[in-house]
């Protein structure tokens, strides 16, 4: 299994600011994702990041608000932009291998609070 | 769209006993279904998972179900501990191809389990 690792781990941001969170996987991972769950809620998929290319986004999430990069097999990055209190929430990177039947790991996640 | 229903949202039950959780997809294209296990404060984890072309998968405690034609599947937990105590999601993948095998999340079902 991959070991994934997120930095930071929980943050406190004002709002109107920018925090980038970053992904890191101790191997090479063709599909690499980023969900969002809100407190007491299910997981809801922003985007999966593609390797040296623009990230395809989910449905009510735009490149404006949560840039994604993934210069490399092993990394990724998600910021979330401008943010307000309506973005608090855990934000987690996941991989899969390239079968749809593969084990998709998740992160430990990043908590993020906006005040 | 994939979408995926899942029920109940939260499960009592007195250790001992089984559990039962039930999930639907919407594509009878998706291929791929796992459960996953959130423990408070920490990522989810898989705990079982099963292809489209099979009807049911055991390992230990845990069993799952699936029905193609009526695209429901059910996650099955006999002899429930208090340590089974947690979240639970179901999610779907369509096939890889022009997909991306991005899972799609039910709501989540709350199981406690009484001593």
């Amino acid at each position: 299994s991959a070991v994934i690792s997120q930095k930071p781990s929980r943050d406190i941001c004002q709002r109107g600011t920018s925090l980038t969170i970053q992904c890191q996987v101790d191997s090479q991972v063709t599909m690499m994702f980023w969900y969002r769950q809100q407190p007491g809620q299910s997981l809801t998929l922003i985007a999966t990041a593609n390797q040296g290319s623009e990230a395809t986004y989910e449905s009510g999430f735009v490149i404006d608000k949560f840039p994604i990069s993934r210069p490399n097999l092993t990394f990724s990055t998600l910021t979330v932009s401008n943010m307000s209190p309506e973005d608090s929430s855990i934000y987690l990177c996941s991989v899969k291998g390239q079968r749809s039947t593969d084990t998709q790991y998740f992160g430990p996640g990043t908590r993020l609070t906006v005040l | 769209g994939e979408n995926v229903e899942q029920h109940p949202s939260t499960l009592s039950v007195q250790e001992g006993d089984s559990a039962v959780i039930k999930c639907t997809y919407s594509d009878s294209a998706s291929n791929y279904f796992p459960w996953y296990k959130q423990e408070l404060g920490k990522r989810p984890q898989l705990i079982i998972d099963i292809r489209s072309n099979v009807g049911e998968k055991k390992d230990q405690r845990i069993a799952v179900t699936l029905n193609k034609t009526a695209k429901h599947f059910s996650l099955h937990i006999t002899e429930t501990q208090p340590e089974d105590s947690a979240v639970y999601f179901c999610a779907a993948s369509l096939p890889i191809s022009g997909n991306t095998g991005k899972l799609i999340f039910g709501q989540g079902t709350t199981l406690q389990v009484k001593p």
